[in-house]
């Protein structure tokens, strides 16, 4: 079965700091990855997602995630956070299939200290 | 900019008692999911609707919860009779493709 793990559950940084949030998953075959945020008081969006193409994918506000098949991983990252990062971000696999359910992480705070 | 609606924002409600949910996905979604969400988890998959037919109810407990699409457009997902543990954030999105869901603002439930 397929399993998502994200193990920072509250990460407070600066702003201007870098950013990156760990993303692990358990599956043996072709997998498509996804990154999803809620803002406070929004909906859960997608921020972006990996489909076997270039293992660096480019999300909405200068996001990007990087997709290393042999660590499981799928780590979200950012050069430069801003207050307005703050939000809940959520990791998500889908067994390579549209048949196959998404399965979602825990989700990692992100907390921006002007 | 199209949403997904759901409707009530909040209950609150007894336990043994029923409580139902209410979903209208973006025009033209032929797919639509309801999730529930845990404090402090991810959304967990309840039941996936292809047009008015149940494609994954694998994680929904049947003795308790329903969920029904009848003309393939709106949802109602029902509980009863509410326990304790059913206290949650329950979402719903609508796709044209499984790979961006469109999520609704949820209904957050309280059972007392």
């Amino acid at each position: 079965a397929q399993s998502v793990s994200q193990h920072n559950h509250h990460v407070i940084l600066s702003e201007a700091a870098s950013l990156e949030l760990g993303c692990n998953y358990s599956y043996g075959g072709t997998v498509n990855l996804f990154w999803y945020v809620q803002y406070p008081g929004q909906h859960l969006q997608l921020l972006l997602k990996y489909f076997s193409e270039d293992p660096l994918v480019k999300g909405i506000k200068g996001f990007e995630a990087e997709f290393i098949k042999s660590k499981f991983s799928f780590n979200l990252r950012k050069p430069s956070v801003q207050w307005s990062d703050t939000a809940e971000y959520f990791c998500a696999v889908n067994a390579g299939s549209s048949a196959s359910k998404i399965i979602f992480g825990s989700g990692t705070r992100l907390s921006i200290r002007p | 900019e199209a949403e997904v609606a759901q409707s009530p924002r909040y209950k609150i409600t007894e336990k043994s008692q029923a409580v139902a949910f209410w979903c209208d996905p973006i025009s033209g979604h032929a797919t639509l999911y309801w999730y529930r969400q845990i404090l402090g988890q991810g959304p967990e998959l309840l039941v996936q609707f292809q047009d008015e037919s149940v494609v994954d109810d694998s994680q929904l407990p049947k003795d308790r919860f329903s969920a029904e699409r009848l003309k393939g457009v709106d949802s109602t997902l029902k509980i009863q009779p509410a326990e304790l543990g059913d206290s949650a954030m329950y979402l719903c999105a609508s796709s044209l493709n499984p790979y961006e869901q469109y999520f609704g603002p949820g209904t957050r439930l309280t059972v007392t």
